[in-house]
């Protein structure tokens, strides 16, 4: 059971565009989302997080949306760069007690061309 | 302040052979994971350590696969004997709190 679904699994955009990434999750207990980037070959890299009590959290050219009815999150890049080529991952997880296992999406394969 | 630190990054085996994967996690950061993320798929978690102590192993395959924390610090991942489905990228990620940070990853390739 895939508990969370990202999509698109792909996406081009144009230098200045602004790519939106997004995650439909299942579990209602899941109370923290985070967003990471990967470069080939690298580790990923923890991007920008958010919890439910906001509905949009913006660090720098990235932002998270966040519907908690519709159980949904996004990730928006204002003025993509090519430099933000990457793989993006959505995850989820519980926190507080021991739960912090994090769920992560499939990922989205993002090319920003110049 | 050091990141996360894996060793080997790439490592070639045959099917059968032992393989062995190490993890020394950010300074300071009590919890340890290990993660498996084959090719187009996001990582799936295979424990996590609090300290010294395995408190989720529950996606472990534990008939080929082992793990320990000596000390409550650096990690070590086994794969006892490899098999062709266990090619994937082996990441190890630490925490303080919530957020977990990864290291680069060790790409396994089983022959």
């Amino acid at each position: 059971q895939q508990q969370v679904k990202q999509s698109p699994q792909s996406l081009i955009v144009q230098k200045g565009g602004i790519p939106i990434i997004n995650c439909a999750y299942e579990n209602t207990a899941f109370d923290y989302f985070p967003w990471y980037q990967q470069f080939p070959g690298k580790g990923p890299a923890l991007l920008i997080a958010i919890r439910p009590d906001v509905s949009e959290k913006k660090e720098g050219r990235f932002t998270i949306s966040f519907n908690k009815s519709a159980k949904q999150f996004s990730l928006h890049i204002m003025d993509s760069q090519p430099g933000d080529s990457a793989t993006y991952f959505c995850a989820a997880s519980k926190s507080g007690g021991s739960n912090y296992k994090l769920t992560f999406g499939k990922g989205t394969l993002l090319t920003v061309n110049p | 302040e050091a990141g996360v630190v894996q060793s080997p990054r790439y490592k070639i085996i045959e099917k059968k052979q032992p393989v062995a994967f190490w993890c020394n996690p950010i300074s300071g950061h009590n919890t340890l994971y290990w993660y498996r993320q084959n090719l187009g798929q996001g990582p799936e978690l295979l424990i996590r350590y609090e300290n010294e102590e395995a408190v989720d192993d529950s996606q472990l395959p534990k008939d080929r696969f082992s793990a320990e924390r000596l000390k409550g610090v650096d990690s070590t991942l086994k794969i006892q004997p490899a098999e062709l489905g266990d090619s994937a990228v082996y990441l190890c990620a630490s925490s303080l709190v919530l957020e977990q940070y990864f290291g680069p990853g060790t790409r396994l390739t089983v022959t």
